[in-house]
């Protein structure tokens, strides 16, 4: 079955205490990307990556890092997370053809506090 | 920039009423259309796109959405919802070869029996 798993699901944490939210597909996809989701302002890109070792910001890049040492794993890292990063995240991937359609992964619901 | 403007953030309608969900771009090159709908706590699932071709494009559960170039519209609709569809809906656009999907800011679509 294709699936983009995203963990963990919901978190919650503390200013300062450095996490990292995994996101896997399991369809080959070269395109990956991570938004987050905050009420009355929709999706809003953060990172990207084309394939492996190719990353490129999005919109909302500060405060994250991305990586892509593997093609299927595209992990999101908090080096120093803020209240401000409390938000909704969604792992996204596609491939690099004409519909260039993303498949989204469930959320991580993350609480900063 | 490019912007995707949902005119309504929320809809509330009857059960089988008709219901159209807005959708405005600005974008001065060819571009390509999404519409995803998010499922309460759940990721985004694509409903239905517009890459070429006929303007009127058919998705799942009944959605269908029309491609306007003049009025750079991509107006969602359902000729009856049901109880089912509520959930928050999403326009996006994509730029000719331009990875970047741009989302608008969700309407939220509430039917109520």
């Amino acid at each position: 079955e294709a699936q983009v798993t995203q963990n963990p699901r919901y978190l919650i944490t503390v200013t300062g205490k450095k996490l990292t939210v995994t996101c896997s597909q399991n369809m080959n996809h070269e395109y990956m990307s991570w938004y987050r989701q905050d009420p009355g302002l929709g999706l809003r890109q953060i990172y990207y990556s084309m394939n492996v070792e190719v990353t490129d910001k999005g919109d909302v890049p500060e405060g994250y890092k991305v990586s892509r040492k593997e093609k299927r794993n595209f992990p999101l890292i908090l080096e120093s997370p803020s209240p401000n990063q409390t938000s909704l995240y969604f792992c996204a991937t596609g491939p690099l053809d004409n519909t260039r359609e993303q498949f989204f992964g469930p959320g991580t619901r993350l609480t900063v506090l | 920039a490019q912007s995707v403007t949902q005119l309504d953030s929320q809809v509330p309608v009857f059960e089988e009423a008709p219901v159209e969900l807005r959708c405005n771009y600005s974008s001065s090159v060819s571009v390509y259309l999404f519409w995803y709908v998010q499922y309460p706590n759940q990721g985004l699932q694509l409903l239905l796109k517009y890459l070429s071709g006929s303007t009127l494009v058919k998705g799942i559960n009944g959605f269908e959405a029309e491609f306007n170039k003049s009025q750079t519209s991509f107006h969602l609709r359902k000729p009856s919802v049901h109880i089912s569809d509520t959930a928050e809906y999403f326009c996006a656009v994509r730029r000719g070869q331009a990875e970047k999907l741009v989302f608008g800011k969700g309407t939220k679509l509430t039917v109520n029996p």
